[in-house]
């Protein structure tokens, strides 16, 4: 079965720098899709990037970035300028082809002034 | 185009009564999906729905939990004779098709406690 570990419960970073959130997985399968949600206080989740195993190019979305190692099975989000609004809890997900989404245990982000 | 609707979003119920959660997905959209959160835990994959058919529920309870999703109306989440321990999160999405890259976009969320 595939699984999805987050290893830091807990991360902080003052507001305008950078921080690295990790993400392993493990699975069999070699065509899969891994994502990174963001839940803030609202419970919302809300899509934060993605990324297609296929690809070898990192995806990026403004501030948000990833470092995806698929022989590692390793894929970390990297937030730039981190800004207040970006404290939440982030959960990094995979899905293949079948169907459901399959999430860690998360990582709560706390952003300091 | 409304995103994913689920209500109530705060439900109460006593030990032995029934809870009802009921999602409405995106306009266009044909499979949805159900999850539920414990207390500081991810999202963990219940039931896979499309119009009428039940897909997968490989992640629901074999007892108690039953979910349906008619051709006309919404998808309903039924737990029967609640325990303490069904007090969750429990939020539903829904997407356009099945592959991977068909995005699943999240409803608020019902939030069940149960007294």
């Amino acid at each position: 079965a595939q699984t999805v570990t987050q290893s830091q419960p807990e991360m902080s970073v003052q507001e305008a720098e950078t921080v690295t959130l990790s993400c392993t997985y493990d699975t069999s399968e070699s065509d899969y899709y891994l994502f990174w949600y963001k839940q803030p206080p609202s419970r919302q989740m809300i899509l934060v990037i993605r990324q297609e195993a296929y690809k070898q190019q990192n995806a990026t979305e403004n501030r948000f970035s990833v470092n995806f190692q698929k022989a590692a099975k390793s894929f970390s989000l990297k937030i730039s300028d981190s800004q207040l609004g970006d404290a939440a809890m982030y959960f990094c997900a995979y899905r293949s082809g079948s169907e459901k989404l399959v999430f860690g245990k998360g990582t709560k982000l706390t952003v300091n002034p | 185009n409304a995103g994913v609707m689920q209500n109530p979003r705060h439900l109460v119920r006593r030990r032995g009564q029934e809870a009802r959660l009921r999602c409405s997905p995106m306009k266009g959209h044909s499979h949805v999906y159900w999850y539920r959160q414990l207390p500081e835990e991810g999202l963990k994959f219940m039931v896979y729905l499309q119009k009428e058919n039940i897909i997968d529920e490989s992640g629901m309870p074999k007892e108690r939990f039953s979910a349906e999703f008619p051709k006309e109306g919404p998808s309903i989440l039924r737990i029967q004779q609640v325990v303490r321990g069904d007090s969750a999160a429990y939020f539903c999405a829904s997407s356009y098709g099945q592959r991977g890259y068909n995005e699943q976009f999240f409803g608020p969320g019902t939030r069940l406690t149960v007294l």
